[in-house]
């Protein structure tokens, strides 16, 4: 089955305590990005990767970081999380061929909490 | 900058009423999406609308594109109750490089007996 997958889906921890949250994808997709989704904002995203090696900041990217070693993976890391960056998290991620963009698929979502 | 504004950000429609929401985005674009999505849960792709005149139909729902107007349009059609659910629309950008999706901000929909 065509799907993006994400781990954790639930995620407590403490400020100042690195994390990773996984995503890896098995459609071949080159197109991948990291948003979060807080009430009264929507969706805003994070970072974004065109390609294996290939990453850049989206609108929001300030305290997290990506990496991009393969294809299928994006994690998303947390060198110091701090509890404004509690929200619902949300990998996503599209083929794409020149500028074409056939939307999104996106991962069942990743609930982390920093206290 | 690309901004797209929904409107209505809520709604409470009583079941077998009809009802509109609207999407309005600041730049050109010649592609637009709808997502659904359920408290708590991932966004579902509905439509993908890729040209001018687009219209898209599924079910009690169908979406369409003015790219001269910017404006896309979800119809809903005598709601159901398990129509309840989050309604984001996503326009693409021309000519970035990063292609992102920008969302609004989401239309919550309740629809009650």
């Amino acid at each position: 089955e065509a799907q993006v997958t994400q781990n954790p889906r639930y995620l407590i921890t403490v400020t100042g305590k690195k994390l990773t949250v996984t995503c890896s994808q098995n459609m071949n997709h080159e197109y991948m990005s990291w948003y979060r989704q807080d009430p009264g904002l929507g969706l805003r995203q994070i970072y974004y990767s065109m390609n294996v090696e290939v990453t850049d900041k989206g609108d929001v990217p300030e305290g997290y970081k990506v990496s991009r070693k393969e294809k299928r993976n994006f994690p998303l890391i947390l060198e110091s999380p701090s509890p404004n960056q509690t929200s619902l998290y949300f990998c996503a991620s599209s083929l794409r061929s020149g500028r074409l963009l056939y939307g999104y698929t996106f991962g069942s979502g990743t609930r982390l909490t920093v206290v | 900058e690309l901004k797209v504004e929904q409107n209505p950000l809520f709604l409470s429609m009583q079941e077998g009423k009809n009802y509109t929401i609207y999407c309005n985005y600041s730049t050109t674009s010649d592609r637009l999406y709808w997502y659904r999505q359920d408290p708590g849960k991932s966004l579902e792709s509905l439509f993908v609308l890729l040209s001018n005149g687009a219209v898209k139909q599924e079910g009690r729902l169908m979406a369409s594109l003015d790219t001269k107007a910017r404006l896309s349009t979800l119809h809903i059609t005598a709601a159901v109750h398990d129509l309840s659910a989050t309604y984001f629309c996503a326009v693409d950008v021309i000519n970035s490089g990063n292609t992102p999706l920008v969302f609004g901000k989401g239309t919550r929909l309740s629809v009650i007996a």
